[in-house]
């Protein structure tokens, strides 16, 4: 069974600064690790994704994450954050069959001016 | 907007009563996957059809039914409701099943029983 940890549900911060959500994950298969972002009263948007390859994948908005398999983590990362940067992030790992996303419990990013 | 429509947007029902809800994919995605999001149990996958026919279940309750149609559109239906089937549900959809396939979220369908 695959499961995700977010370890903060909500994280304040100030704008301009640098921001670390943390997921990490148990699968006893290869993994594909997503992290989602829910703006207020909107549905779910794909931030990014690691399939394979490098370890360390990037979004168009200036978010990075970094797989880590020692440590079973997919941290997510932005060196400075604006306020239209608030919104709930989600962490999630896909089956080996392609079909079910197990979602961790969601992170709050409060961006403060 | 990620081309998944869900309606309605919002639905307001009591305890007992019955609702389906709707879901149009994106065009030419086969596969249709329906997740509910509530204060207690966060973001859970519920069930997954795949032209037509069911392919995987997660935590949906027998309660609750699903399928999709010859057009690919799918209707999640939820019976004898109670309070705590309050909830967000999302449609997503995707080409097919496979691991490389992103699944696109619709804006979900906030259901509130009384």
């Amino acid at each position: 069974a695959q499961s995700v940890t977010q370890l903060d549900s909500q994280v304040p911060v100030f704008e301009e600064a640098p921001v670390e959500l943390r997921c990490n994950y148990s699968s006893s298969v290869s993994v594909y690790l997503f992290w989602y972002v829910q703006y207020p009263n909107q549905g779910l948007q794909l931030l990014l994704k690691y399939l394979s390859g490098s370890t360390l994948v990037e979004s168009i908005n200036g978010f990075e994450a970094e797989f880590n398999k020692s440590q079973t983590s997919f941290h997510l990362r932005k060196p400075s954050v604006h306020i239209s940067d608030t919104a709930e992030y989600f962490c999630a790992v896909l089956n080996n069959a392609g079909n079910m996303l197990t979602f961790g419990g969601g992170t709050r990013l409060m961006v403060k001016p | 907007d990620s081309g998944v429509t869900q309606t309605p947007k919002h639905l307001i029902t009591a305890t007992g009563q019955r609702v389906t809800l709707r879901c149009s994919p994106r065009s030419g995605d086969l596969s249709v996957y329906w997740y509910q999001q509530s204060l207690d149990q966060g973001l859970q996958f519920l069930i997954q059809y795949y032209n037509g026919e069911e392919r995987a279940k997660g935590n949906i309750l027998e309660r609750f039914s699903a399928q999709q149609f010859p057009d690919l559109h799918s209707e999640l239906n939820l019976s004898s409701l109670e309070l705590g089937d309050s909830a967000l549900y999302f449609c997503a959809s995707s080409p097919g099943p496979s691991r490389v396939n992103e699944q696109f979220f619709g804006p979900g369908t906030r259901l509130t029983v009384l």
